[in-house]
């Protein structure tokens, strides 16, 4: 069966510390893999998208890589802020499989 | 612009009970899912819209769950004889398919609480 595994549920890093987190899925073979922020309360938001033929993507301090090979994402917040602390979530496919998440604290 | 709207935010409901949930897409999106977010479950999906195609319902846990799009826009999500197992926050998303990319933009859910 399909699955998506987030690395771990939770992470704590510093401010200013780079949080990376793992994305790895089985049994998929997606065009393109997908990032969302969610905070408590709220809705997913939407931000990043790599394609398969895309080995890396940036936007201001995220960087997300994806490795088809592997079967897996990296997504990466540099010089984390307190207002980076939320859930992250992985998701593929149109109608979207999701990860469980992780959730990352910034500690100031 | 507005982005997606849910009504209700929050709505408690008595075992047995049908309830309906409306979800207002981004002006012009094709694109319309509902999903489902359970404590320690995570998001699943639901049902799809795609403009005028029939919807895909390969989601939807039981027979007691529906939803319909009125004239390519709003949807309702309704559920009958609820359950307390249908206890979630349910999402609904738009996209605009015809845009490369297909992210999806969210709204911020209705909290169903069934006692």
């Amino acid at each position: 069966s399909q699955k998506i595994e987030q690395n771990s549920e939770a992470l704590n890093i510093q401010e200013g510390k780079t949080a990376t987190l793992t994305c790895n899925y089985t049994n998929y073979s997606p065009a393109y893999l997908q990032w969302y922020r969610q905070d408590p309360g709220r809705g997913p938001v939407f931000l990043l998208l790599i394609r398969e033929n895309e080995k890396e993507k940036r936007k201001e301090r995220l960087k997300v890589t994806f490795d088809t090979t592997l079967k897996q994402s990296l997504f990466h917040i540099t010089a984390s802020q307190p207002a980076d602390s939320a859930t992250y979530l992985c998701a593929l496919g149109g109608k979207l499989s999701f990860g469980a998440g992780t959730t990352v604290t910034v500690r100031a | 612009g507005a982005g997606v709207s849910q009504s209700p935010s929050n709505k408690v409901t008595e075992k047995g009970k049908d309830v309906e949930l409306r979800c207002d897409p981004i002006s012009g999106h094709t694109a319309l899912y509902w999903y489902r977010q359970s404590l320690g479950q995570g998001l699943e999906f639901l049902i799809y819209f795609q403009g005028n195609s029939a919807p895909d319902k390969s989601g939807l846990p039981s027979d007691r769950f529906s939803a319909e799009r009125t004239g390519g826009s709003v949807s309702t999500l309704t559920i009958q004889r609820t359950q307390q197992e249908d206890s979630a926050v349910y999402l609904c998303a738009s996209s605009d398919r015809d845009r490369e990319g297909y992210e999806q933009y969210f709204g911020p859910g209705t909290r169903l609480t069934v006692t």
